[in-house]
């Protein structure tokens, strides 16, 4: 069965620390992985994406990902967190045989930065 | 390039009754996908079309549910008659090609 497993429902982060995200696939084909960000009461943006090449992937924001495929994991790391990173991290895998596939998401990780 | 549009952004409404939320994707996005994101949850597929056609509504409560996507443009997703259970935020997403995803702000329905 697919499924995506984000382990940490909330984090916690002083503002100009290091953030880690965990993200953990199970997927019978190869997958397309995503990270997306949600602010209160907004859309999904997307942060960055991994198809294939380099397993280590820059976003947007400052943010970057590696692909382990011997973990099958896709964990979202950044350097320095700003007080506006606070929101709700989704990570998504979608099928990488079908162009147009739906993607399935992760239960989301919710970043609290404190001062 | 306008993003993905989608009204209203909220509503209330009492169980039982109709709802329809609409959606304009980004122009030439063939692709349009319907999400419902329930409360501390992720997004899950409804319905997804390539231009007019419904192409997986394998997660679409037919039931009481319905969509369309008139001449491959906009689309508007249907409840009738909505429950309690229904409560949540319904996004739509076009894309052109793999990965190019976007996300609408999304409609948060909530019934009573």
């Amino acid at each position: 069965a697919q499924s995506v497993t984000q382990p940490d429902i909330h984090i916690t982060v002083s503002e100009g620390a290091s953030l880690e995200l965990r993200c953990n696939y199970s997927y019978g084909a190869t997958p397309y992985l995503f990270w997306y960000v949600q602010s209160p009461g907004q859309g999904l943006q997307l942060l960055l994406k991994y198809f294939s090449g380099d397993t280590l992937v820059q976003g947007i924001k400052g943010f970057e990902a590696e692909f382990k495929r011997s973990q099958s994991s896709f964990n979202l790391r950044k350097p320095s967190v700003h007080w506006s990173d606070a929101a709700e991290y989704f990570c998504a895998v979608g099928p990488a045989t079908d162009s147009w596939g739906k993607l399935q998401f992760g239960a989301g990780t919710q970043v609290v930065v404190t001062p | 390039e306008a993003g993905v549009v989608q009204s209203p952004r909220y509503k209330i409404i009492e169980k039982k009754q109709p709802v329809a939320f609409w959606c304009n994707p980004i122009s030439g996005h063939n692709t349009l996908y319907w999400y419902r994101q329930n409360l501390g949850q992720g997004p899950e597929l409804l319905i997804r079309y390539e231009n007019e056609e419904a192409v997986d509504d394998s997660q679409l409560p037919k039931d009481r549910f319905s969509a369309e996507r008139l001449k491959g443009v906009d689309s508007t997703l249907k409840i009738q008659p909505a429950e309690l259970g229904d409560s949540a935020v319904y996004l739509c997403a076009s894309s052109l090609r793999q990965g190019g995803y976007t996300f609408g702000s999304g409609t948060r329905l909530t019934v009573v």
